[in-house]
């Protein structure tokens, strides 16, 4: 079935550093993949997403990368700032399936000032 | 603008009673999606709604079901309530079809507590 795997389940980081998230699936049809942010309290928030015919896309400090042929993409955040600590989940869908995303299990980040 | 808005925010519950949620989303949005939080199992899809019509479901009993309503407003149910239905329960609403059909917004949520 649709499965998405995220690692790691938590990262700490120091100020400044660099943090990188991976995820893989498993329907090769998913074409469609978000990364979303959620801090404690709030609902997710999309932060950038990245579609299948596109293999890197960059947001100021913040990158995704796709590899379609290994069914893996990652997140990229540059410059860390305390305010990045939150928990990211990355999802997979296929285009125009509307609202079913396939969800990883998420990464706790901790910025360290 | 207005963002989803989700109520209640927090409720209690005992077993074998049942709750409606509601959302209420983004002005001009008419998909909505419903998704179960909780520290175990991650981010679950439940079921989406688009034009009142029920477009996609997740693998849940049938205790747990939806509507949607004219305005695009949608209600979920979650009935003979156990103690693992303890959860977050998002609600997203996202644009109708094209580049915007995955692009979810997401509600605070809906805390519930089983007891």
């Amino acid at each position: 079935g649709e499965n998405v795997e995220q690692h790691p389940s938590t990262l700490s980081v120091q100020e400044g550093d660099s943090a990188v998230i991976k995820c893989t699936y498993s329907d090769s049809a998913s074409n469609y993949f978000p990364w979303y942010k959620q801090e404690l309290g709030k609902g997710p928030q999309l932060i950038i997403d990245i579609r299948s015919n596109v293999g890197e896309k960059k947001d100021q400090r913040i990158a995704v990368t796709l590899n379609k042929t290994a069914k893996h993409f990652s997140l990229h955040i540059t410059e860390t700032q305390p305010e990045d600590s939150a928990v990211y989940f990355c999802a997979a869908a296929f285009y125009n399936q509307g609202g079913k995303l396939i969800f990883g299990q998420g990464t706790e980040l901790s910025v360290k000032p | 603008k207005a963002g989803v808005t989700q109520t209640p925010r927090y409720l209690i519950k005992t077993r074998g009673q049942q709750v409606t949620l509601s959302c209420s989303p983004i002005s001009g949005h008419r998909s909505v999606s419903w998704y179960q939080q909780t520290p175990g199992q991650g981010l679950q899809f439940l079921f989406e709604y688009f034009s009142e019509t029920q477009r996609n479901k997740g693998n849940f009993p049938g205790r747990f079901s939806g509507r949607q309503f004219s305005n695009s407003r949608s209600e979920m149910n979650v009935s003979t309530l156990e103690l693992g239905d303890s959860a977050l329960y998002l609600c997203a609403s996202s644009l109708e079809g094209g580049s915007g059909a995955n692009v979810l917004t997401f509600g605070a949520g809906s805390r519930l507590t089983v007891l």
